[in-house]
């Protein structure tokens, strides 16, 4: 059973625009949510976190919403580059010292 | 600050062999927790240690087994390996100071089964 899902395994996007990449969760019980982007022969790294008490958070181009009723979240890049054209994961975990739970990811290519 | 550090970077094994991978977190950090990466699966929790005791573990068989040591460096070990395991293994250390604290992850050992 998935409890992170990324729907998209691929996005293409235009440089300049804005990149939408979306998440869903089935656990209710999931308080942090984190996205995380992967090069090739790269670990991922972390890009930006939000907790279950807030509905957004941002950190320069890069901004999450959480939509705790709809188990929903985003993450939108604006202005997109080159150099976003990654795999971008989502991660979710519970209260407590549980593991995070990850999505299958997203491909994004951000075309020039 | 030196990063996660995983050794080796690439590995060949043989079905029915074993195997052990290597991990030294970023100094300081007192969690360590790996995932198996295959394509089309994301990432996938195979278990976590926090001071030399493991604190959780995903649903892998018992085939798949590590610790740590009291300098928090961990080892993973795959017996019996089989075609399936065919992965990237990552390795991620946390401070684990807060809920919710991310994972930094190391870039990784690919080790292919033949």
């Amino acid at each position: 059973d998935q409890q992170v899902k990324q729907n998209s395994p691929s996005l293409s996007v235009q440089e300049g625009r804005i990149s939408i990449l979306n998440c869903d969760y089935t656990n209710s019980m999931f308080d942090y949510f984190l996205w995380y982007k992967k090069y090739p022969a790269e670990g991922p790294t972390f890009l930006i976190s939000i907790s279950s008490i807030k509905d957004k958070n941002e950190d320069g181009r890069f901004t999450v919403f959480l939509n705790k009723s709809a188990k929903h979240l985003s993450l939108h890049i604006v202005p997109s580059q080159p150099g976003d054209s990654a795999v971008y994961f989502c991660a979710a975990s519970g209260r407590g010292n549980t593991p995070l739970v990850f999505g299958k990811g997203t491909r994004l290519s951000v075309i020039a | 600050k030196a990063g996660v550090t995983q050794t080796p970077r690439y590995l060949i094994k043989t079905r029915g062999q074993q195997v052990t991978l290597s991990c030294s977190p970023i100094s300081g950090h007192r969690s360590v927790s790996w995932y198996q990466q295959t394509p089309g699966q994301g990432l996938q929790f195979l278990f976590e240690y926090f001071s030399e005791t493991q604190r959780n573990k995903g649903n892998f068989p018992g085939r798949f087994s590590g610790r740590q040591f009291s300098n928090s460096r961990s080892e993973m070990n795959v017996s019996t390996l089989e075609l399936g395991d065919s992965a990237l293994y990552l390795c991620a250390s946390s401070l684990r100071s807060a809920e919710g604290s991310p994972l930094h992850f190391g870039n990784g050992t690919r080790l292919t089964v033949t």
